[in-house]
């Protein structure tokens, strides 16, 4: 079956504890990307990659890291999680340029105390 | 960044009621989709649309793209349950050298009662 995996699907956390927000599709797609949304704001990406070692800033950048070291796979980090950091992340990937047609994981909810 | 206005942001109706919601931005766009996210779920694509003044359903739903380029409309005709969830609008601008990325709208939140 066709799906992007995301884990955890909750994560309660304290401030500053690094954490890693696991994602990995398994339909060969190219495109891979990060949202957050927040009540009131929808959907505003993070960061996203176009390719294998190709990785660029959404709108939403500060206080994340990602790495595409393989094509399946596309990892969020957050290196020292701040309160205003929690949230509901989607991970999606698409096999179309810049996403247009996207496949979104089922979310992982993150509460930084 | 640039995000999409969408109206109402909640709607709460009767269930066998059809559904109106638009989408509006400041810029043109020439590709407008619609995502449905199911309560729990990740948002799951609708329709997509290509071409100003485009047309397109999906069994129940029907999605307009605007004349203008600037906005979008969906309608569901006799909602039911099921239809409860939160409705994205994306817009998407592609050059001949260059597609820019997916923006998404504000979300409409909708409720639908037996």
């Amino acid at each position: 079956e066709a799906q992007v995996t995301q884990n955890p699907r909750y994560l309660i956390t304290v401030t500053g504890k690094k954490l890693t927000v696991t994602c990995s599709q398994n339909m060969n797609h190219e495109y891979m990307s990060w949202y957050r949304q927040d009540p009131g704001l929808g959907l505003r990406q993070i960061y996203y990659s176009m390719n294998v070692e190709v990785t660029d800033k959404g709108d939403v950048p500060e206080g994340y890291k990602v790495s595409r070291k393989e094509k399946r796979n596309f990892p969020l980090i957050l290196e020292s999680p701040s309160p205003n950091q929690t949230s509901l992340y989607f991970c999606a990937s698409s096999h179309r340029v810049k996403g247009e047609k996207l496949f979104f994981g089922s979310g992982t909810q993150l509460s930084v105390l | 960044g640039q995000q999409l206005n969408q109206s109402p942001q909640s709607m709460f109706i009767q269930e066998g009621e059809d559904v109106s919601m638009n989408c509006t931005s400041s810029s043109i766009f020439n590709t407008w989709l619609w995502y449905k996210q199911d309560p729990g779920e990740g948002p799951v694509l609708l329709i997509a649309l290509y071409k100003a003044g485009e047309l397109t359903s999906n069994g129940r739903l029907t999605a307009q793209f605007g004349i203008t380029r600037k906005d979008s409309f969906l309608n569901i005709s006799a909602s039911i349950p099921s239809d409860v969830g939160i409705y994205f609008c994306a817009g998407q601008r592609r050059f001949i050298l260059f597609t820019d990325k997916l923006i998404f709208g504000t979300g409409t939140r909708l409720q639908v009662f037996p």
